[in-house]
């Protein structure tokens, strides 16, 4: 069965201190891995996708990595605008059907 | 160009009652997946539809069900409700439904069963 997992589930940081979160997959036949944010009473929303080990993309303050076993999302030098969910997930079973993990909950304190 | 729009966005129901979830993708996108989202189990998926066609569907029990109209829009319905149907039914649309095609959410409705 295919199975994300995400650690930790909770990270209180200060702002300007720097952080990883980290995402585990038992996928058979990865065909992408995204990471998504979601803020509290709304739905996710779209931030990267890999696609192979090695691969990296950047996005403001945010950098996801990838590797065969596992992804890591770096934040860098963060804002109280950051804090919100962030979701790893992995398309498993055909189609849109996407295995997510729980979730890291993620509080950038002034 | 407007999101994925949800409705209701609030929904308060008894055991046993059913209820019907309204989803409108995003102008163009055909393919609409459902998902359930609970603090326990995070996102779960439910079912996607392309053209009015289901093409996949997760685990879930036969009380849940789903349906697609020829303008992409979507419902679902969940009969005989139970308590532990208590959670946030996100809906997705996306352009073809591609496997590694990004998922654009809507706000979700939130479900209480009491």
């Amino acid at each position: 069965e295919d199975q994300v997992t995400q650690s930790p589930e909770a990270l209180r940081l200060q702002e300007g201190e720097s952080s990883s979160l980290n995402c585990s997959y038992t996928v058979s036949g990865l065909r992408g891995l995204f990471w998504y944010r979601q803020d509290p009473g709304k739905g996710p929303e779209f931030l990267f996708t890999l696609y192979s080990a090695g691969e990296e993309k950047e996005k403001e303050r945010l950098k996801a990595t990838l590797t065969k076993k596992e992804s890591f999302l770096h934040i860098t030098a963060p804002k109280p605008e950051d804090s919100a969910t962030y979701l790893c997930a992995a398309p498993s079973g055909g189609y849109q059907k996407v295995t997510f993990g729980i979730g890291t909950k993620l509080q950038v304190i002034p | 160009k407007a999101g994925v729009t949800q409705t209701p966005r609030y929904l308060i129901k008894t055991r046993g009652q059913q209820v019907t979830l309204s989803c409108s993708p995003i102008s163009g996108h055909r393919s609409v997946s459902w998902y359930q989202q609970t603090p326990g189990q995070g996102l779960q998926f439910l079912f996607e539809y392309f053209s009015e066609t289901q093409r996949n569907k997760g685990n879930f029990p036969g009380r849940f069900s789903g349906r697609q109209f020829s303008n992409s829009r979507s419902e679902m319905n969940v009969s005989t409700l139970e308590l532990g149907d208590s959670a946030l039914y996100l809906c997705a649309s996306s352009f073809l439904g591609d496997t590694n095609e990004k998922l654009f959410f809507g706000s979700g409705t939130q479900l209480s069963v009491l």
